[in-house]
């Protein structure tokens, strides 16, 4: 069975300080995901990591991928309250219907003024 | 810009009753997806498409069938809803390539009694 862990389940975090997702993943894939989950809306596409050593940044917020280990992180760099939010890691899985997409039960943010 | 549109956005039915949810993306996408999400399970493929007249079993297909006759739109059928089925429900898209991002609809919040 294939099986995608994120932890901690949940974070609460003062602003200003520093913190890391992680994501461990089961099966072999080259491709992985983060989205963000604003409480009642939709999921939104944070970063795509496609290879073993890729690094993707977006202001105070950094996704890598180490497929060796089936390790992403998603790493929080001085937190402010607007990123308070639930964050899903997914990761793409070659079937002989197609690809398909596991996600991860989600790391629920909280960022505390 | 659309993008991916889901209806309805809520619905309360009794067990054994059934229903259709319509997801309807303008982005041309070949891939569409339908999706479970349960509190702490994270969301759950349920079907999807890799374009029109084709559909696959994702991970929880179990009472659930999926049609694609038009190629911008998905439908998920519940033929006879059961308690279990309690769930919110997201509608995706993408376009395959070497980013298969996903572009999720506001999703449909389902109670089944």
């Amino acid at each position: 069975e294939l099986k995608v862990e994120q932890n901690p389940l949940f974070l609460s975090m003062q602003e200003g300080k520093n913190y890391t997702i992680y994501c461990n993943y089961s099966t072999t894939s080259d491709r992985l995901y983060w989205y963000r989950q604003d409480p009642g809306k939709s999921l939104e596409s944070l970063f795509v990591l496609l290879s073993n050593g890729a690094v993707k940044q977006e202001g105070r917020l950094m996704a890598s991928l180490d497929t060796k280990a089936r390790l992403s992180t998603l790493h929080i760099t001085a937190a402010v309250h607007d990123l308070s939010a639930t964050y899903f890691c997914a990761v793409e899985v070659g079937r002989g219907t197609g690809n398909q997409f596991y996600f991860g039960t989600g790391t629920s943010l909280t960022v505390i003024p | 810009n659309a993008g991916v549109t889901q209806t309805p956005k809520f619905r309360v039915l009794k067990t054994g009753q059934s229903m259709t949810l319509l997801c309807a993306q303008d982005m041309n996408h070949e891939y569409m997806y339908w999706y479970r999400q349960d509190p702490g399970m994270g969301l759950r493929l349920i079907h999807y498409s890799v374009g029109e007249g084709t559909t696959a079993k994702g991970e929880v297909p179990d009472g659930y069938n999926v049609s694609r006759l038009k190629k911008q739109n998905f439908l998920l059928g519940l033929e006879s809803a059961a308690p279990s089925q309690t769930s919110v429900y997201f509608c995706a898209s993408s376009l395959w390539g070497a980013k298969n991002i996903q572009y999720f609809g506001a999703g449909t919040r389902l109670s089944v009694l």
